[in-house]
């Protein structure tokens, strides 16, 4: 069973520039997260999908941080415009849905690079 | 708000050499309390999931048990492959399923 996947695997931009990150999941789970570690800090939850539906925000720092998920497969995480401040990992990972095991599986993580 | 900490922040270990990580937690209504592996360059990776006190899961040279305020993962004899950074997380049963994450523990096991 393939695992959660993530492109790219590292981004460099300049600040007031635009970057995407993508997420496959693993296949069948309907849950989606999105995490985030940036230098020196733990990492901190960003939002949660369920399907295509928005379930859990409170972690999105600022409305420059824009995501989606489509047809409840893949999620994309838009940054637009990029500040220093957003350089960092950011994770990817799901769960199964409807279920009581609650386990969450990471992908590799995205390093973005904000000059 | 739930927190997460983790001790000591940093561990260096000769091989065979048993010890112990810490994870202190606050939180209201536990779900779960995780336990993840992490290597450099990579995405964490599950290792064990403990729902209440006194439950116990062990995998190879690892053991993770739980209280009602701290976890522990014992490392039986470890070997230079145990080299990562262990985190540790929680879910709140009021939070929904965002994981609440320590700040990890760096094992060093050196040969």
């Amino acid at each position: 069973e393939a695992g959660v996947t993530q492109f790219p695997s590292h981004s460099v931009i300049e600040k007031g520039q635009t970057v995407t990150l993508r997420c496959d999941p693993i296949s069948g789970h309907d849950n989606l997260y999105w995490y985030r570690r940036v230098m020196g800090k733990e990492i901190k939850f960003l939002l949660h999908f369920v399907k295509e539906s928005k379930q859990d925000e409170s972690g999105m720092p600022n409305n420059r941080f824009l995501a989606e998920r489509t047809g409840g497969t893949y999620s994309t995480l838009k940054v637009q415009p990029a500040e220093l401040e957003d350089s960092g990992v950011y994770f990817c990972a799901s769960s199964p849905g409807l279920t009581n095991r609650y386990e969450q599986y990471f992908g590799p993580g995205t390093r973005l690079t904000v000059t | 708000e739930d927190q997460v900490t983790q001790s000591p922040e940093a561990l260096r270990l000769q091989e065979g050499e048993s010890s112990s990580l810490n994870c202190s937690y606050t939180v209201s209504g536990l779900r779960g309390l995780f336990w993840y592996r992490q290597d450099p360059g990579k995405g964490p990776e599950f290792l064990f999931t403990l729902y209440s006190a006194g439950e116990e899961k062990e995998k190879e040279r690892l053991k993770a048990t739980l209280t009602k305020k701290e976890s522990f993962l014992h490392i039986t004899a470890p070997k230079p492959e145990d080299s990562a950074t262990y985190l540790c997380a929680v879910q709140a049963g009021a939070a929904g399923n965002k994981l609440t994450f320590g700040g990890g523990t760096r094992v060093l096991v050196k040969p």
